[in-house]
C-alpha cells in the first residue's frame, strides 16, 4: 500500500470555524489532490498540487484553500465551515502527471459540519 | 468538459452470476480510463486502467476494454462473489485541464449469498 495517512479521520465543527485538514506521504510524490466525495456526485477535485509551493484550483474549490510546503505535506483549508461543507475528503497522490499514471487514495477524513 | 456515466444502482446479484457495470465517457483528447473499488469505510483501490484505445484492463477476475468508438469501459466479471460487494467508480484522466481524475457518481453492488 502506498505510504499516505490523513489527519484527522473524523471531525466535527460548527459553522464559522476554521477546519485544517492534513495529508502526509512517505512516497516522495510529486502530484497530491484533494477530492471530496458526496452521494450522487461521486469524488470531486477540490485543488490540486503538482510541487512544493506549485498549487491549483480544480472543480469545486469554492470555499477551500491549500498549501504545500514540503513534498510530503499537502493542507486542505476551510476558512469558515459551512454545512455544505459536510463530506469525506480524500487524498490522492501520483508520480507523475502521465495520462497513464495511478493516483493512489488516502483513507479519508469525515468532516461533519453543524 | 469531460464526464463520465455511470449506472448508480444499488444493483444486487447472487453470488456466481455474471456482472456488467456500464461507463460511458465524454472527454477531449485521448483519456486514460481506470476502474476503482471502495469497499465499506475505505478509501479508493484501483481495481484496473486501460491508456488507450482497445486496451484490455484486468485484475481479480475483473475486466474492462477501451472502447473509443463507443466511448465505453464497461466493467464484467464472469462469476462475482460476497467479497465484490462494494463500490466501483469509473474515471477519466485526460491530459488537458486539470490533472485530476474526472469520477462517475459509483455503482454500490451488493452480492447475495
Amino acid at each position: 500500500d502506498a505510504g499516505i495517512t490523513q489527519s484527522p479521520r473524523h471531525k466535527v465543527t460548527e459553522t464559522g470555524t476554521p477546519v485544517t485538514l492534513r495529508c502526509h506521504q512517505t512516497e516522495n510524490h510529486r502530484y497530491m489532490y484533494w477530492y471530496r466525495q458526496d452521494p450522487g456526485h461521486g469524488l470531486r477535485l477540490i485543488h490540486y498540487s503538482y510541487g512544493v509551493k506549485d498549487t491549483d484550483k480544480g472543480e469545486v474549490s469554492d470555499g477551500y484553500s491549500v498549501s504545500r510546503s514540503k513534498t510530503e505535506d499537502f493542507l486542505l483549508t476551510l476558512e469558515s465551515a459551512t454545512s455544505s461543507q459536510t463530506s469525506v475528503y480524500f487524498c490522492a497522490i501520483s508520480e507523475s502527471r502521465d495520462s497513464g499514471n495511478e493516483q493512489f487514495f488516502g483513507p479519508g477524513t469525515r468532516l461533519t459540519v453543524l | 468538459g469531460n464526464s463520465v456515466t455511470q449506472m448508480e444502482g444499488p444493483v444486487t446479484l447472487s453470488e456466481e452470476a455474471f456482472l456488467t457495470i456500464n461507463c460511458t465517457y465524454t472527454a477531449t483528447g485521448y483519456p486514460s480510463l481506470f476502474w476503482y473499488v471502495q469497499y465499506p469505510g475505505e478509501g479508493l483501490q484501483l481495481l484496473l486502467k486501460a491508456t488507450k484505445a482497445d486496451d484490455k484492463g484486468s485484475n481479480k477476475g475483473f475486466e474492462a476494454t477501451y472502447r473509443k468508438e463507443t466511448t465505453s469501459f464497461h466493467l464484467e466479471k464472469g462469476s462475482v462473489q460476497v467479497s465484490d460487494s462494494a463500490v466501483y467508480f469509473c474515471a477519466l484522466l485526460s491530459g488537458g485541464g486539470a490533472d485530476g481524475l474526472t469520477f462517475g457518481k459509483g455503482t454500490h453492488l451488493i452480492i447475495q449469498p
